[in-house]
């Protein structure tokens, strides 16, 4: 079947400009979860969606970052007003039940660079 | 907080050759541990997994030990190919209640020459 799917697949934007990255999560998967991926910082989560639960927020870096999850499949990430520290490959992997040890399934990645 | 070491890359061996990376964490309680593979041009994808002590986990030749005692976990594959050329993550997710997000070590990458 289908994996997760992400869009676009790269994206440059001039700095103070708002982005929006898309992610398609495995149908059927209620988790799904958004991390980034940069040179400096390795692989850092950023939110988490379960649900009709309230999102775990605790890994976004400012509140220029926010997250939704439409309908609880499609989920966009906006950054607004990026900054050049914003490049990197933004991850989003679903997976079907949140239990200890559950496999996450990775999407390719959205590559935003800010100029 | 939970985090996670793995020895720095880049790792250069030829083909055949015996592969350890190093990978210590630390968390709290009895995190599940994973190792992630990313092959050049692709995404992310599990390699393996143990969710308890002194569980092994394999896939591909690779194997990894859960060594509570020791806080390690790492990889080995006896004789490496060179599709093994990729950047691997050492990651764990936590045992409580929450979300079970990943905390990834900051990866090895390998190159095996023929």
């Amino acid at each position: 079947g289908a994996g997760v799917s992400q869009s676009p697949s790269n994206k440059v934007t001039e700095k103070g400009k708002d982005v929006e990255l898309r992610c398609d999560p495995i149908s059927g998967h209620t988790a799904l979860y958004w991390y980034r991926q940069s040179l400096g910082q390795g692989l850092e989560f950023l939110i988490y969606f379960q649900g009709n639960s309230a999102p775990d927020k605790s890994g976004l870096p400012s509140d220029r970052f926010s997250a939704e999850r439409t309908g609880g499949s499609v989920s966009t990430l906006t950054i607004q007003r990026t900054q050049q520290e914003d490049s990197a490959v933004y991850l989003c992997a679903s997976s079907p039940w949140v239990l200890a040890g559950g496999e996450q399934y990775f999407g390719p990645g959205t590559r935003l660079t800010v100029t | 907080g939970d985090s996670v070491t793995q020895m720095e890359g880049p790792v250069t061996l030829s083909e055949e050759a015996f592969l350890t990376i190093n990978c210590t964490y630390t968390a709290t309680g009895y995190p599940s541990l994973f190792w992630y593979v990313q092959y050049p041009g692709e995404g992310l994808q599990l390699l393996l997994k143990a969710t308890k002590a002194d569980d092994k986990g394999s896939n591909k030749g690779f194997e990894a030990t859960y060594r509570k005692e020791t806080t390690s976990f790492h990889l080995e594959k006896g004789s490496v190919q060179v599709s093994d050329s990729a950047v691997y993550f050492c990651a764990l997710s936590g045992s409580g209640a929450g979300s079970y997000q990943l905390t990834f070590g900051k990866g090895t990458k390998l190159s095996v020459i023929p």
